[in-house]
Parts: structure tokens; sequence; C-alpha cells
């Protein structure tokens, strides 16, 4: 059971280019988010979803761009990176744990470097 | 709206004192839950505790405990006798319990720094 699985945990990107960001869950939950953690900011709520075909947009959604085709996965796009989308980016999902109730589950993150 | 603040951002205590991180939410909904989580210098994200709205028993997990207060819109956690691997950012956060909103909302986390 690999939870929450993040690809890739490392890029550096220039200014201007484009990436996608691979969040895959085996749990089941219907509900993914992503997030971007920065000094002295906390975890801010880039976009998430509620369930496959849904998203909507958190905090902080301009510059970014996601897709829930399936269930188990939830893309999140860069089309024309910026040196401010520089941070660690997290997935998570939520959803029934090991011990019955509802707990959030991450993924090991996944530094970006725009250069 | 949901919110979460957490005003305390940098902590340091000596080893073996107690601390308490404070955590402030705002919510709408009936029915949510609350979270707390450590992310060690590591980086990862650990989970620590969840409550629901309907349970305000305090709970207590070998050093640390968690004093929920719907009255207050508080979600406070104490950590007894620290140490300095207790050492972390801790997050606390919120969720509405079902459907469109249950956006999964951050404080900006408190950094704790426990010294030997």
């Amino acid at each position: 059971n690999a939870g929450v699985t993040q690809t890739p945990k490392f890029r550096v990107l220039k200014t201007g280019q484009s990436m996608t960001l691979l969040c895959a869950q085996d749990m089941n939950h219907e509900y993914m988010y992503w997030y971007r953690q920065d000094p002295g900011m906390g975890l801010r709520l880039i976009h998430y979803s509620v369930g496959e075909g849904t998203t909507a947009k958190g905090e902080v959604p301009d510059g970014y761009n996601v897709s829930r085709l399936k269930k188990q996965n939830f893309l999140l796009g860069l089309e024309s990176a910026a040196p401010s989308q520089t941070s660690v980016y997290f997935c998570a999902t939520l959803g029934q744990g090991d011990a019955g109730g509802t707990e959030a589950f991450f993924g090991q993150g996944t530094r970006l470097t725009v250069v | 709206a949901q919110k979460v603040t957490q005003a305390q951002t940098e902590i340091s205590v000596v080893e073996k004192e107690d601390v308490t991180l404070d955590c402030v939410y705002e919510t709408r909904d009936t029915t949510y839950y609350l979270f707390w989580y450590k992310q060690p210098p590591s980086g990862e994200l650990v989970f620590l505790i969840r409550r629901n709205s309907f349970d305000e028993q305090n709970e207590i997990s070998g050093r640390y405990s968690w004093n929920f207060q719907k009255s207050t819109s508080s979600f406070n956690f104490t950590i007894t006798a620290s140490q300095v691997v207790d050492s972390a950012v801790y997050f606390c956060a919120l969720s509405a319990a079902t459907g469109a909103n249950s956006k999964l909302t951050f404080g900006k986390g408190i950094t704790l720094s426990v010294r030997p």
C-alpha cells in the first residue's frame, strides 16, 4: 500500500518552461489537494478536487492548472513557470485512515526550483 | 469560509519544559474535523491527531495532549516535558466533514525549537 506518491521529487525548470506534477493515491479517497509551502507562509491551497472529474480553486490558483481525469490521479500543471513558483509542493488526500477515522495523507513533497 | 490562525510563529524552550501551541479556527460548518500535523526537519508531514466537531473530549497520548473547546473555537496542543526530538514545525488544520466545501485549510505553522 503506497498511500500517496508524488513525482517527481525534485525538479529545476527554466523560466517559461512547463511541467506537470503527478499525485497518485491507492486509497480510493474522493478528496485530493495540492499545496505549496513557502517559508513563513505555511501550506497554501492551490487547487483541490472533491471527486473524479471535478476541480476547484484554492487560495493561490494563479499560474497553475489541474486535472482529475481518474480518481486515483491529481495532476498539477505549470504552463509557463516563473521564479515565484519556486516552492515545495505537497499533494494530500482526505479519507478514512487505518484507525477508521478521517485523516489527511500527504505525499513526500516535490521541491521545484525555477531559475 | 474557513480559517485557521496559529498566532505563535516561533517558540523556543529548554528541554523538559512544557509548551502549549495555540490554534484558533473559524468555520460556518457545524460538522468539521480538526487536525494537528508535525513537520520535522526532514520535511515530511506526520499526522498527530484528528478531532471531529462533536467530540470535545480532551485527549492525551504520552507526552502530548490536546484541548478542544468549541466555545472559544480553539484546539490547543500541549507537549509535556519537551525533548529535542520535538523540534519541528507544527500545523493545525481544519476541514468541513463532507461535500464541496471539504477544503483542508492549514494555519501558518509554529516552529518549535527545543534546546538541550
